[in-house]
């Protein structure tokens, strides 16, 4: 079974720019969690969605916004780039809610804000 | 304010002996917690969980132990072995209404042949 996808693997972008990265979740799961990992720190809670609906959002700001899709995939949005965006954006998936069900780690999008 | 703490950023265990790993936390709402494992271009892996029904949990060479009272939980691998170097996380959640897991910032285990 495949695991978790993310797409892009990389990007590089200039500040003030749009960015829009995309998950593929395991099959049959319903959750989608996003979380940002700056070099040295662990990942920061972004989003939550179950059943296409917002279920959790971190402290970031409303630069940031997320949707899911009927499939269940997920897009990441993050608009008017800061340099301080640059980090790896991760995606995980679980069967349900993630506190039920283990959460299953994409491989992340490696974004450069230049 | 880091609610979930790893104070040890690196370790270097030989192979064969305990890798003993740990975190704290501040949280008391926090009723789940779990390791993971990451490797370099790669997501983090889970490896195993715990509730805070309990105080223990085993999974081959794995165990976590978790002290409420305390407020810290431990990884115990045993034996270690070369493919175990990676960084590890621990993580931590409660449903607050906002379900999110919350992670320390990473010990770098080096397993040494």
């Amino acid at each position: 079974d495949a695991g978790v996808t993310q797409s892009p693997t990389h990007l590089i972008k200039t500040r003030g720019q749009q960015v829009t990265l995309r998950c593929s979740p395991i099959s049959g799961h319903k959750s989608v969690s996003w979380y940002q990992q700056v070099l040295g720190q662990g990942p920061q809670f972004i989003f939550q969605y179950y059943e296409k609906e917002e279920r959790g959002r971190g402290n970031f700001p409303d630069r940031f916004s997320a949707r899911q899709f009927p499939n269940y995939s997920s897009e990441l949005n993050v608009n008017a780039l800061l340099l301080g965006d640059s980090a790896l954006y991760l995606c995980a998936s679980s069967l349900g809610r993630p506190f039920t069900d283990t959460q299953y780690f994409g491989p992340g999008t490696r974004l450069t804000v230049l | 304010d880091q609610q979930v703490k790893q104070n040890s950023p690196s370790l270097s265990v030989q192979e064969g002996r305990i890798s003993i790993l740990n975190c704290d936390y501040t949280n008391s709402m926090f009723d789940y917690f779990l390791w993971y494992k990451k490797y370099p271009a790669e997501g983090p892996t889970f490896l195993i969980s715990i509730s805070s029904i309990k105080d223990k949990n085993e999974d081959g060479r794995f165990t976590v132990f978790l002290n409420k009272s305390a407020k810290h939980l431990s990884l115990h691998i045993v034996p270690s072995q070369p493919g175990d170097s990676a960084v590890y996380f621990c993580a931590a959640g409660g449903i607050f209404g906002n379900e999110k897991l919350t992670f320390g910032t990473g010990t770098r285990l080096t397993i040494i042949p």
